[in-house]
């Protein structure tokens, strides 16, 4: 159980174009999915938490109009990365979750999505 | 400034010796995760601490959380070459919500 997918797994997109990221938990009901951005060797930086039917709450420093979040169902939040340029080139990973006892709530990875603007 | 920092960043070791993990912070945790990541894949969870003073166990590796919750250690034992990986750390601060903040990150090969 908990398993969570992500779509497409490696993009390569020329400079200026939009690139769309999907991600779905399968098999249960996430409330709320997190974005991350790893660079090579690096550890997970959020990016911005999504709730179902709510906007995006971006970290500091996470331009919101360039990273497009929309999590419309319980099972599916989408990441655009709009004009995309050559330093957006990263692991991007997320993660879905859903509010039980708070101690214990847990988020469950995707396996990540490898983009690479030329 | 990272909220919680990693040490040692990098390791490489022999195969059947023991090693730890650090993971520390100035915050308090609600809750804190450990995490393996393998290149190309996302995070793997191997534990979850929620008291101050936890120790948990799983098989080689075994988890302290602090008793004031603001640090973790992961150890060890007899290390294996599928041991190898990136080791994450997570909490969630107290009052944070549900957001997870990782650690630096510890590189571990282990060699034959």
């Amino acid at each position: 159980g908990a398993v969570v997918s992500q779509h497409p797994s490696w993009v390569i997109c020329k400079s200026g174009t939009s690139v769309k990221i999907e991600c779905r938990s399968l098999d249960f009901q996430a409330t709320t999915m997190f974005w991350y951005r790893q660079f090579p060797k690096q550890s997970l930086m959020l990016m911005a938490t999504s709730n179902e039917g709510s906007k995006a709450t971006y970290e500091q420093g996470v331009e919101k109009d360039k990273f497009l979040i929309n999590h419309a169902s319980l099972t599916l939040s989408t990441l655009t990365v709009t004009s995309a340029h050559p330093e957006d080139s990263s692991f991007y990973i997320c993660s879905a979750g859903n509010q039980g006892l708070a101690l214990s709530y847990e988020q469950y990875f995707g396996p990540g999505t490898r983009l690479t603007v030329t | 400034t990272q909220l919680l920092e990693q040490s040692p960043q990098f390791l490489s070791i022999q195969e059947g010796e023991n090693l730890t993990v650090y993971c520390n912070s100035s915050s308090v945790f609600s809750s804190l995760q450990w995490y393996r990541q393998e290149p190309g894949e996302g995070p793997v969870l191997l534990v979850t601490v929620v008291t101050g003073g936890e120790v948990k166990k799983l098989k080689r590796l075994t988890f302290q959380f602090g008793d004031a919750r603001k640090d973790s250690s992961l150890h060890i034992t007899a290390a294996q070459p599928g041991d190898t990986g990136l080791y994450l750390c997570a909490g969630r601060v107290t009052g944070g919500g549900n957001k997870l903040t990782f650690g630096t990150g510890t590189q571990l090969k282990v060699e034959l």
